[in-house]
């Protein structure tokens, strides 16, 4: 079984701060990690993924996640937060393949707020 | 390349009606899923189709849900008779066999009333 807590519902951050959101996956087997972003009114779009390469996983828009197995975390960051970076963001966790796709488990979500 | 298209994006429904969301997926992807969010919760897998054959229906809440995929192309997911408890945003997504990260819809808000 598999699961991932993402801690905070809600982030607010200044424009130009660091951003960090958290999230901790529990998983019976090498999780595959992701986490998304949801913008207002359109569909969830992949940020970037941890497939068991390499534990530092850079992904789009300057956003970057770190994959540590001794703590069980995903974190996601990005060095300074943009106006247009406010959205909803989701990390989620599956184990391998079978028949070819992978079912991911979601975390419920932190919004993120990023202010003048 | 055209994305993972859903329709309708809105439907409000009386309990009890039967709805009809499909999903067409990017060509040439034989995986293809089905994903709800009930408001406030998490996003939940509904199930996993493997060209037209159904791989996981593991998610699926109860019979009043059925889903299909025609010839292995666009997929159908029916509910009937809608209950309030079905309300929630349902996402569709496809991707490529052994490709980790799928491409998803922008989703279809279904409100029952």
């Amino acid at each position: 079984a598999q699961s991932v807590t993402q801690l905070g519902s809600h982030v607010s951050v200044s424009e130009g701060a660091l951003v960090l959101l958290r999230c901790n996956y529990s998983s019976s087997v090498p999780p595959y990690l992701f986490w998304y972003v949801q913008y207002p009114n359109q569909g969830l779009q992949l940020l970037l993924k941890y497939t068991s390469a390499a534990t530092l996983v850079k992904g789009i828009n300057g956003f970057e996640a770190e994959f540590k197995k001794s703590e069980t975390s995903f974190h996601l960051t990005k060095p300074s937060a943009h106006m247009s970076d406010a959205a909803e963001y989701f990390c989620a966790v599956s184990g391998p393949f079978t028949g070819g796709g992978n079912k991911l488990t979601f975390g419920t979500g932190t919004q993120l707020k990023v202010e003048l | 390349e055209a994305g993972v298209t859903q329709f309708p994006s809105h439907s409000v429904i009386e309990k009890g009606q039967t709805v009809t969301l499909r999903c067409d997926p990017i060509s040439g992807h034989d995986n293809l899923y089905w994903y709800r969010r009930v408001m406030g919760k998490e996003i939940k897998f509904l199930l996993h189709f493997v060209k037209e054959s159904k791989q996981d229906e593991s998610g699926m809440p109860n019979n009043r849900f059925l889903a299909e995929r025609t010839g292995g192309t666009y997929s159908t997911l029916k509910v009937q008779p809608a209950e309030l408890e079905d309300s929630g945003v349902y996402f569709c997504a496809s991707s490529l066999q052994g490709n980790y990260g799928y491409t998803f819809g922008s989703g279809t808000r279904l409100t029952v009333v």
